[in-house]
């Protein structure tokens, strides 16, 4: 069975302080590792697909990573209006992480 | 271009009763999925729809159901409500060769009473 876990759970940053979340996974076949970014009361918005291991992302501020068992999306230098739910999902019926509540402070 | 769009919005039922929920996916975007998304359970795959065929399905009940019409738009039904089924129900759509780029409209948010 298909299983995502991600960390931390809740993450305060100040303006400017670069971190990195975590997502671990057990799939059976990686159609891929996705990540997505859901503001309050909106739908989840795409943010990246990873294929395989070693594979880099990267967006604005953010990039993402991938490893055989786990992903990391790395925010550098994160502003107010990155505050949202960063999720990850794998598999064929994308199964999905419960997300990391990030916020940053001016 | 126009994005994802979910009716109602809003809905609120009564143990027991029935709901029929709407999605109509980006022009030219013929994979249609259904989520549901809970604080307790997070987002949860229902289902997935290609040209009018259930592709996937996620480990619902049999009282989910939904289905897809020839210009893509795709309907989502639950019988015999419960109050477990209150949730924001979502809505995504992709193209073709890109399914796995997947965009979300703004959910329909259900209350069951």
């Amino acid at each position: 069975e298909d299983q995502v876990t991600q960390s931390p759970e809740a993450l305060r940053l100040q303006e400017g302080e670069s971190s990195s979340l975590n997502c671990s996974y057990t799939v059976s076949g990686l159609r891929g590792l996705f990540w997505y970014r859901q503001d309050p009361g909106k739908g989840p918005e795409f943010l990246f697909t990873l294929y395989s291991a070693g594979e880099e992302k990267e967006k604005e501020r953010l990039k993402a990573t991938l490893t055989k068992k786990e992903s990391f999306l790395h925010i550098t230098a994160p502003k107010p209006e990155d505050s949202a739910t960063y999720l990850c999902a794998v598999g064929q019926n994308f199964v999905f992480g419960p997300g990391t509540r990030l916020s940053v402070l001016p | 271009k126009a994005g994802v769009t979910q009716t109602p919005r809003y809905l609120i039922k009564t143990r027991g009763q029935q709901v029929t929920l709407s999605c109509s996916p980006i022009s030219g975007h013929r994979s249609v999925s259904w989520y549901q998304q809970t604080p307790g359970q997070g987002l949860q795959f229902l289902f997935e729809y290609f040209s009018e065929t259930q592709r996937n399905k996620g480990n619902f009940p049999g009282r989910f159901s939904g289905r897809q019409f020839s210009n893509s738009r795709s309907e989502m039904n639950v019988s015999t409500l419960e109050l477990g089924d209150s949730a924001l129900y979502l809505c995504a759509s992709s193209l073709i060769y890109r399914e796995d780029e997947q965009f979300f409209g703004p959910g329909t948010r259900l209350t069951v009473l």
